[in-house]
């Protein structure tokens, strides 16, 4: 199975700021298909980008996907303090799908 | 508005079986426009998908879980459903119910999530 290792574990920034979130994989992601998803503490998660870079409905366009084979990265480039939370990245290229650790998000 | 709600027991016992369901509304699971997923949440790790049923009734597994998983649809009451066999305290978790567009194939939206605990 894919394995995908998100860095860093733990980032501290404040509103405003620039966020750079990392997604490695163990191998190369079928046609990028990757998602990055948000979860706030008791909640479930919400889908932030598919395919890599594009925006599910109704997300700002402060966050954006990049990346392509193994290294993808989500980028908020302004904070807002609604942002706290974990983030996780999944692929869905091959199975069983799989995510990544998490980033958690310190605001 | 697509909604999911999980429902079950929140504490089974070692051996036992697991079982949960998802309530659906704002869309017919008999629809192929959603993949429907288990997924759960271990304390203190990540994420893990479980393994989803299309409204064909054709199921995808989770290769780990394979062997004590079973998950299917509903129709009538649209609904679908997590059957765990031989559950062991490893299995304790958060456990979403989602939906997985077939349109962009992630998954846009999501139960609140219960929480089940294996123990004597």
């Amino acid at each position: 199975e894919i394995v995908l290792t998100q860095s860093p574990g733990t980032l501290s920034l404040s509103p405003g700021e620039r966020a750079t979130l990392s997604c490695r994989a163990s191998q190369s992601v079928t046609s990028n298909y990757l998602n990055w998803y948000h979860q706030k503490a008791g909640q479930a998660p919400s889908l932030l980008i598919y395919g890599a870079s594009s925006r599910a409905t109704g997300i700002p366009d402060r966050f954006s996907g990049s990346g392509s084979g193994t290294d993808f990265t989500l980028t908020i480039s302004r904070l807002e303090p609604e942002d706290f939370g974990v983030y996780y990245c999944q692929q869905y290229g091959s199975s069983p799908y799989t995510f990544g650790g998490g980033t958690k998000l310190q605001i | 508005q697509v909604q999911l709600q999980e429902s079950g027991p929140g504490l089974v016992k070692p051996s036992q079986t697991l079982s949960l369901l998802c309530t659906v509304s704002g869309v017919s699971v008999s629809r192929g426009d959603y993949y429907w997923t288990w997924i759960r949440h271990h304390p203190g790790k990540g994420l893990e998908w479980v393994g989803n049923v299309y409204y064909s009734a054709r199921t995808y597994y989770n290769p780990s879980l394979e062997s004590q998983v079973t998950i299917s649809l509903d129709a009538s009451k649209n609904q679908f459903s997590l059957k765990m066999t031989s559950v062991t305290a490893a299995d304790t978790a958060i456990y979403y119910c989602a939906g997985e567009s077939t349109r962009h194939y992630a998954m846009d939206v999501w139960g609140q999530g219960t929480t089940v605990t294996v123990s004597s």
